[in-house]
């Protein structure tokens, strides 16, 4: 079975641009997050979709940042206009929905994106 | 003051030698434990969860606190392969009755021949 897929590998591009991050989590998983590890830091979260629905988005930096599932599918994070300290590895992470009484399911995460802003 | 606390390290070790990794949460609300593993520009993979009675898995062995809100991972003769940096990692509680994954900032291990 394929797991999480991540869109580009790696991105590289001038403080003003816009980039549009991509993931696939695995199939028949509801549950979709994102989360960011920029250099010397911790790995933080972002946000939480439940199929096409933000469930959790306090971990937004700020409102260049824009993420959306449509479908409940695959989830697209947008960053508008790229300033030089959002550089740092974008991870997606999936899991199903945790059954009835079980508090927590794993979480599979996906290679990353290398965002680089110069 | 930091979620969850982790010694970056390096820890550098011979085969075979024995290393515990420490970490603390500060979030009462957290309601399962784990460690990550997480190799060179890789993403980080569930290494094993983390239960008050304590688990073990093969060479590794974790430990929860919950009164003193400490976690421990034992590795045991440890192997070249075994170079990563270990996540301590915190599932807190929210309000939506959701959860959120917490990360340490993970503890770099170096084994050497």
């Amino acid at each position: 079975e394929a797991g999480v897929t991540q869109f580009p590998s790696h991105s590289v591009i001038e403080k003003g641009q816009t980039v549009t991050l991509r993931c696939d989590p695995i199939s028949g998983h509801d549950n979709l997050y994102w989360y960011r590890r920029v250099m010397g830091k911790e790995i933080k979260f972002l946000l939480h979709f439940v199929k096409e629905s933000k469930q959790d988005e306090s971990g937004m930096p700020n409102n260049r940042f824009l993420a959306e599932r449509t479908g409940g599918t695959y989830s697209t994070l947008k960053v508008q206009p790229a300033e030089l300290e959002d550089s740092g590895v974008y991870f997606c992470a999936s899991s199903q929905e945790a059954p009835r009484g079980v508090s927590y399911n794993e979480q599979f995460f996906g290679p990353g994106t290398r965002l680089t802003v110069l | 003051r930091k979620e969850v606390e982790q010694d970056p390290g390096p820890f550098n070790v011979p085969e075979g030698a024995t290393v515990a990794f420490n970490c603390t949460y500060s979030n009462s609300a957290s309601q399962s434990f784990f460690w990550y593993r997480q190799d060179c520009r890789k993403e980080p993979k569930l290494l094993m969860s983390v239960y008050s009675s304590g688990n073990e898995d093969g060479r590794f062995t974790a430990q929860l606190n919950r009164a003193s809100q400490y976690i421990s991972l034992l590795i045991r003769d440890s192997k070249l392969s075994d170079s990563a940096t270990y996540l301590c990692v915190v599932n807190i509680a929210m309000n939506t009755g959701f959860q959120k994954l917490v990360f340490g900032t993970g503890t770099r291990l170096l084994v050497s021949p």
